[in-house]
């Protein structure tokens, strides 16, 4: 049972535009939202997250939008450029649990054309 | 702040060998520790999470025994690949988070390849 679904696959913007990317978790006890940028033989970094307590988070270009309600949540990457190019993945976890780990999407290949 | 790093960054082995990878926090002291396994094109699968002095806790269908996981300081873990076969073959990222924050820091990964 995939508890964190993440689409699209793969996304081709042009430098400029929006690009956007949409998951949607199960387990309602979720309630911490990150966000990871990962380059091609690197590690994933933290790009931004979110708890279920605001509708929105914004740090620079990258947007997170939260529907407690529809158990969904979405990147938004404004003004995209070539260099935005990466695969994203999205994940859930339950902070301060005794046991807390990531449960991450499938992730979506980003490419921005120039 | 809160940088993690791996090393080493390739490891190529012949079948049968051991490989040990290893975890550092660099700036922080890391209370828990994580061990994913990427495939090409695919996402983060958890394999273990260790907390510092604590027998590592794995997830369902990684072997405990081929997957030896060590966290023996805040700031270090080390992931033992034992008889190393080419379906072991993987990226290898570790992450590691401190008490009271959610945020997990990723590392920069490890390519293993089996011959």
């Amino acid at each position: 049972q995939q508890q964190v679904k993440q689409s699209p696959q793969s996304l081709i913007v042009q430098k400029g535009g929006i690009s956007i990317i949409n998951c949607a978790y199960e387990n309602t006890a979720f309630d911490y939202f990150p966000w990871y940028q990962q380059f091609p033989g690197k590690g994933p970094a933290l790009l931004i997250a979110i708890r279920p307590d605001v509708s929105e988070k914004k740090e620079g270009r990258f947007t997170i939008s939260f529907n407690k309600s529809a158990k969904q949540f979405s990147l938004h990457i404004m003004d995209s450029q070539p260099g935005d190019s990466a695969t994203y993945f999205c994940a859930a976890s339950i902070f301060n649990s005794g046991y807390s780990t990531l449960t991450f999407g499938k992730g979506t290949m980003l490419l921005v054309s120039p | 702040g809160a940088v993690v790093s791996q090393h080493p960054s390739r490891v190529i082995c012949k079948s049968g060998t051991s490989v040990k990878i290893e975890c550092r926090s660099l700036d922080f002291q890391a209370t828990t520790m994580f061990w994913y396994r990427q495939f090409p094109k695919q996402s983060l699968m958890l394999m273990a999470t260790s907390n510092e002095g604590s027998k590592a806790t794995y997830e369902q269908g990684v072997e405990k025994d081929k997957f030896l996981i060590n966290h023996a300081s805040l700031t270090l873990s080390t992931l033992t690949v034992t008889s190393a076969h080419p379906e072991d073959s993987s990226f290898y990222i570790c992450s590691a988070k401190y008490l009271g924050i959610e945020t997990q820091y990723f590392g920069p990964g490890t390519r293993l390849t089996v011959l």
